[in-house]
């Protein structure tokens, strides 16, 4: 069975700090990979996504992931932090098993500190 | 954008009763829908998957005769909780896919707090 793991659970930054969170998923077939942003009293949103070409994949915000087969692995970064990132952020994929639905990973809570 | 609507939003009510939650694709058609919990600090767990005009796919742990699914139409699915108890308060939040395809996103409604007493 596919499965997620986020290992950062809480990360604390400073406005302008850069970010870098972990993803890394269990399955060894084609994955379609995804990054969602919980903003406090939010719904999920969607910020990225891959499934196909290019690794390096922009999402909005200035966000950014890079899928590394090799690694299993599908980290999500920011160059530039700002106190509006304050939130959860979760990964999730969905594999070519006919399973429909996402796994997601157990989410990492951003605090950016002005 | 794509946008879901969940109703209500929060719903506290007594041991026993039973609790109906709205899940609408506000401007596309959902042929797919999912039901997920999601406990204090953890991870979005999926209870169910449910296509329009059929019965939902229930994944493994989760009662079916406890969580009644309906997916009427296109652009509403509804979860029912029956004889709700506190064991199942907790966070639902339902998502629409407007293709059955894996590498389409999924939208996500605001969640629904379902708290028994």
């Amino acid at each position: 069975a596919q499965s997620v793991s986020q290992h950062n659970h809480h990360v604390i930054l400073s406005e302008a700090a850069s970010l870098e969170l972990g993803c890394n998923y269990s399955y060894g077939g084609t994955v379609n990979l995804f990054w969602y942003v919980q903003y406090p009293g939010q719904h999920l949103q969607l910020l990225l996504k891959y499934f196909s070409g290019d690794p390096l994949v922009k999402g909005i915000k200035g966000f950014e992931a890079e899928f590394i087969k090799s690694k299993f692995s599908f980290n999500l970064r920011k160059p530039s932090v700002q106190w509006s990132d304050t939130a959860e952020y979760f990964c999730a994929v969905n594999a070519d098993t006919g399973r429909r639905a996402l796994t997601f990973g157990s989410g990492t809570r951003l605090q950016v500190q002005p | 954008g794509a946008v879901v609507s969940q109703h209500p939003s929060w719903v506290i009510c007594k041991s026993g009763t039973s609790v109906k939650i709205e899940c609408r694709s506000l401007d596309f058609q959902a042929t797919t829908m999912f039901w997920y919990r999601q406990f204090p600090k953890q991870s979005l767990m999926l209870m169910a998957t449910s296509n329009e005009g059929s019965k939902a796919t229930y994944e493994q742990g989760v009662e079916k005769d406890k969580f009644l699914i309906n997916h009427a139409s296109l652009t509403l699915s509804t979860l029912t909780v029956t004889s709700a108890h506190p064991e199942d308060s907790s966070f639902y939040i339902c998502s629409a896919r407007e293709w059955d395809r894996v590498d389409q996103p999924q939208h996500f409604g605001d969640g629904t707090r379902l708290s028994i007493l």
